[in-house]
């Protein structure tokens, strides 16, 4: 079954601090992975994708296969990053089914 | 350019009546995703339209449809309201699918009494 978990509700860090939000993924074939982020009263929009390799806003997110992991990781935090943080798993079949996971609150404190 | 539009952005229906939530694309974008998000359940895929043909399908009942238009705009029905349909129903767009980016609106509120 496919299948994206993210085992913290609620991550709280401060200013400053490495932030680590975890995603674990379940998918037979080769997966495509994706972060969301929703800040307050904003929209949910794509942060960042596994095929890009890219760094958006400090964060970056690796894809482990051994491991089906694909955390999202910060070495500073700001209080601007704080806001609920999705990771997204591109189903099977064809494009447009993202498999969310329950999403995780991260909250930077001064 | 203007994002994606979903009206009404609230909607109060009772159970056992039908609703009609609307979404406009981001134009030149061709794919329009639904999703149903609820405290619950967290964010669920429905379907997902191309050109006028439903391209992928989650697991829901056979209640929810949906259809899309010439112009890319889509809309999603729900037949014989149940209180568990209570919920925030998110559309997002993109030029061909999930590979390019997807564009969200901000969603339709539907609250069932």
């Amino acid at each position: 079954a496919q299948r994206v978990t993210q085992p913290e509700k609620l991550l709280s860090v401060f200013k400053g601090a490495p932030v680590e939000l975890k995603c674990n993924y379940s998918y037979s074939g080769s997966p495509e992975l994706f972060w969301y982020v929703q800040y307050s009263r904003q929209r949910l929009q794509l942060l960042l994708r596994h095929i890009s390799r890219e760094s958006i806003k400090g964060f970056t997110a690796d894809l482990n296969k051994g491991e089906t992991s694909f955390h999202l990781k910060k070495p500073f935090a700001q209080e601007e990053d704080s806001a609920m943080y999705y990771c997204a798993l591109r189903g099977g079949g064809s494009q447009g089914n993202l498999i969310f996971g329950k999403g995780t609150k991260l909250s930077v404190k001064p | 350019k203007a994002g994606v539009t979903q009206t009404p952005r609230y909607l109060i229906k009772t159970r056992g009546q039908q609703v009609t939530l609307s979404c406009s694309p981001i134009s030149g974008h061709r794919s329009v995703s639904w999703y149903q998000q609820t405290p619950g359940q967290g964010l669920q895929f429905l379907f997902e339209y191309f050109s006028e043909t439903q391209r992928n399908k989650g697991n829901f009942p056979g209640r929810f449809s949906g259809r899309q238009f010439s112009n890319s705009r889509s809309e999603m029905n729900v037949s014989t309201l149940e209180l568990g349909d209570s919920a925030l129903y998110l559309c997002a767009s993109s030029r061909t699918g999930v590979t390019n980016e997807q564009f969200f609106g901000p969603g339709t509120r539907l609250t069932v009494l």
